[in-house]
């Protein structure tokens, strides 16, 4: 079946300092989106692009255009706050049915 | 404003009970609506949706079922639990298809 594979599993960054997520798709998607999940279990929605990039304050997106096998999450000046696990989820038919990958779990320290 | 809320807020059942778990939408009309489980400390994985009330598509069943009676209800529901069915349950809605997702804030289930 369809996989999406989330990289790195965990991660820990200083306060200020910059990163990326990344999800790699065993097929091509038509869409992607990027959540995050604090420690209670509530889950805000970050992005949904169905292609290019999309910015938010300090969190952009992009999804590969050309192929469509990977899309990325790029964390500036990383605060405490960003803290929490990140999921990424690919639609391959329509746009309903996601996989999700396994999370990053990040962890920003002062 | 639009709100979800989802009920119970947590549960503990039997095996073989049955389970009902609610989901309303308030302030929006038409949502699309959705079922994720969340195996604990695992991933989400995405149970049902529905585009319009009345009908429901299963991606991952689980055993479980779905409804959505209402505009603005959905249900997921089971009538004999398993040990697996165990964990966290969220619900959210969409406008579209490319919009973002609001989700509720989750049904927290252990079948013992």
């Amino acid at each position: 079946g369809d996989q999406v594979e989330q990289s790195p599993s965990a991660l820990s960054l200083h306060e200020g300092t910059d990163s990326a997520l990344r999800c790699n798709f065993t097929t091509t998607m038509r869409s992607v989106q990027w959540f995050r999940q604090n420690s209670r279990g509530s889950l805000i929605s970050l992005f949904y692009l169905a292609s290019g990039t999309k910015e938010n304050g300090r969190l952009k997106s992009a999804f590969d255009s050309k192929e469509r096998r990977y899309s990325t999450l790029h964390i500036r000046d990383a605060q405490l706050e960003d803290s929490g696990t990140y999921f990424c989820a690919a639609a391959n038919t329509g746009n309903y049915k996601y996989v999700f990958g396994a999370g990053t779990r990040l962890k920003v320290i002062a | 404003a639009q709100t979800i809320h989802q009920w119970p807020v947590a549960e503990i059942k039997a095996v073989g009970s049955p389970l009902s778990l609610g989901c309303t939408i308030k302030g929006k009309s038409s949502p699309n609506l959705y079922w994720y489980w969340q195996a604990t400390g695992g991933t989400l994985q995405q149970l049902f949706y529905s585009i319009t009330v009345g009908q429901v598509e299963s991606v991952v069943q689980l055993n479980l079922s779905a409804s959505r009676p209402k505009d603005d209800q959905f249900i997921l529901s089971t009538e004999k639990l398993l040990l697996s069915h165990s964990g966290f349950y969220l619900c959210a809605w969409s406008l579209g298809t490319n919009s973002d997702y609001t989700f509720g804030s989750g049904t927290r289930l252990l079948v013992i």
